[in-house]
């Protein structure tokens, strides 16, 4: 069974905090994607991977970098948090444009 | 660059009633079109896409949408709802002749709301 994880389903953090999602997939997929997720706003994409070591930006990427050193990780990384960043987070991997997704972090920044 | 309008960011309905959820999207040459559903506190989950064929498509819990091209519509229907329907749906759509990464343009959100 295809299966996403991440690594915290809650997380508060304070501002200025350096901060680090962790998502896994088990599928063997060469894209992977990070997504927030706000009321009204629907999923906008941070970043994604479409192989290792290589990203590229979607469509909200500042404030945030990522990694991509295995195939089946793919880690988000707040620099320096800000309580603009309160949000769920969502990762998801895909092959031909089905995409999986894990249970989301909800991130508050405080 | 591809958006998708979902035009109710709330429906509420009584149990056993139809409804539907209506998705538009920006015209393209060619079009993937997907409804994921959303339970509380839960990741989202695939319902249904249209890929190609024939453009009526099913869920196996009793969803169905409809791809019509010259409205650039995709809209979900039910013709009974239950309880467990509640949840948010998202429509999405992807260009695939024009998509590095096989990435997903998605709609704001329609939260069904039923009500026993």
């Amino acid at each position: 069974d295809v299966k996403v994880t991440q690594s915290s389903r809650y997380l508060v953090k304070r501002t200025g905090e350096k901060v680090f999602l962790e998502c896994v997939q088990d599928m063997d997929h060469e894209n992977m994607f990070w997504y927030r997720q706000d009321p009204g706003l629907g999923l906008r994409l941070i970043y994604f991977s479409y192989d290792v070591k290589m990203k590229e930006k979607g469509d909200i990427p500042e404030g945030y970098s990522v990694s991509r050193e295995k195939k089946e990780r793919f880690s988000l990384i707040l620099e320096s948090a800000s309580t603009n960043q309160t949000s769920m987070y969502l990762c998801a991997s895909s092959i031909y444009y089905e995409q999986y997704f894990g249970p989301g972090t909800r991130l508050t920044v405080t | 660059a591809q958006s998708v309008t979902q035009l109710d960011s709330q429906v509420p309905v009584f149990e056993e009633a139809p409804v539907e959820l209506r998705c538009n999207y920006s015209s393209s040459v060619s079009v993937y079109l997907f409804w994921y559903v959303q339970y509380p506190n839960q990741g989202l989950q695939l319902l249904l896409k249209y890929l190609s064929g024939s453009t009526l498509v099913e869920s196996i819990n009793g969803f169905e949408a409809e791809f019509n091209k010259s409205q650039t519509s995709f809209h979900l229907r039910k013709p009974s709802v239950h309880i467990s329907d509640t949840a948010e749906y998202f429509c999405a759509v992807t260009d695939p002749g024009n998509n590095a990464g096989n990435m997903l343009t998605f709609g704001g959100g329609t939260r069904l709301m039923v009500k026993p």
